[in-house]
């Protein structure tokens, strides 16, 4: 199967509301990263993660390296999150620094 | 600081031509990456430099695509000749490298071949 899983592909959410996003790896990842693509095109990095949980504002994401797996919780959803939130992961064995992408999450926030 | 600055942002091109796009990292970072973005194939690896040395040349795409990095602060993408099926965004990124895989990417520069 594909080495990083993303899941949902597509999420309509209305203001205020709480959801998550979920990334499943085949194998043993070294760390991923969490990135928001704006109407402009550029990938914002919003998390960076080796292990653990990190917040930052109405956003958490936690990454178990062990089980495989990495997720994306969304609190209070805002108009302005809506775009598409990728998950990268570096994998490890002399990969060097090289991710592999997930195919993302087309996040929609109505009123 | 200056994030990732790619150039140009849209480019249109016919079948055959030679297209150069051109990507400057973060000042200080070591490692750099070209990727393709499409809907259907997601992003895919180009290229990947660590302090100018080329690492990765992204296998399927070598016959036609060049990376260079002529200096730790300039790098260009080289598509000859071009092909409808290139195009795509093609996104450059940046990282510090070492144990830290953190990537800042720019904006991309949008590629259309007719």
């Amino acid at each position: 199967g594909m080495p990083v899983e993303q899941n949902p592909p597509a999420l309509s959410l209305y203001e205020g509301a709480d959801s998550g996003l979920r990334c499943n790896f085949s194998t043993t990842m070294k760390s991923v990263q969490w990135f928001q693509q704006n109407h402009r095109g550029r990938l914002i990095t919003l998390f960076y993660l080796a292990q653990g949980t990190k917040e930052n504002g109405r956003l958490k994401s936690t990454f178990n390296s062990k089980e495989r797996y990495s997720t994306l919780h969304i609190k209070d959803a805002q108009l302005e999150d809506s775009g598409t939130y990728f998950c990268a992961a570096e994998g490890g064995g002399g990969s060097g620094n090289k991710l592999i992408f997930g195919t993302g999450t087309l996040l929609s926030v109505k009123p | 600081d200056a994030g990732v600055t790619q150039t140009p942002r849209h480019e249109v091109a016919e079948k055959g031509q030679t297209i150069i796009l051109k990507c400057e990292p973060v000042s200080g970072h070591n490692d750099l990456f070209w990727y393709r973005q499409t809907k259907i194939q997601g992003l895919e690896l180009l290229s990947y430099f660590r302090s100018k040395s080329l690492m990765e040349d992204g296998g399927a795409f070598k016959d036609r695509f060049k990376a260079e990095m002529l200096n730790s602060s300039f790098s260009t993408l080289k598509i000859q000749p071009t092909e409808p099926k290139d195009s795509a965004v093609y996104l450059c990124a940046s990282s510090l490298g070492g144990n830290t895989g953190q990537l800042y990417f720019g904006e991309g520069s949008k590629l259309t071949v007719l």
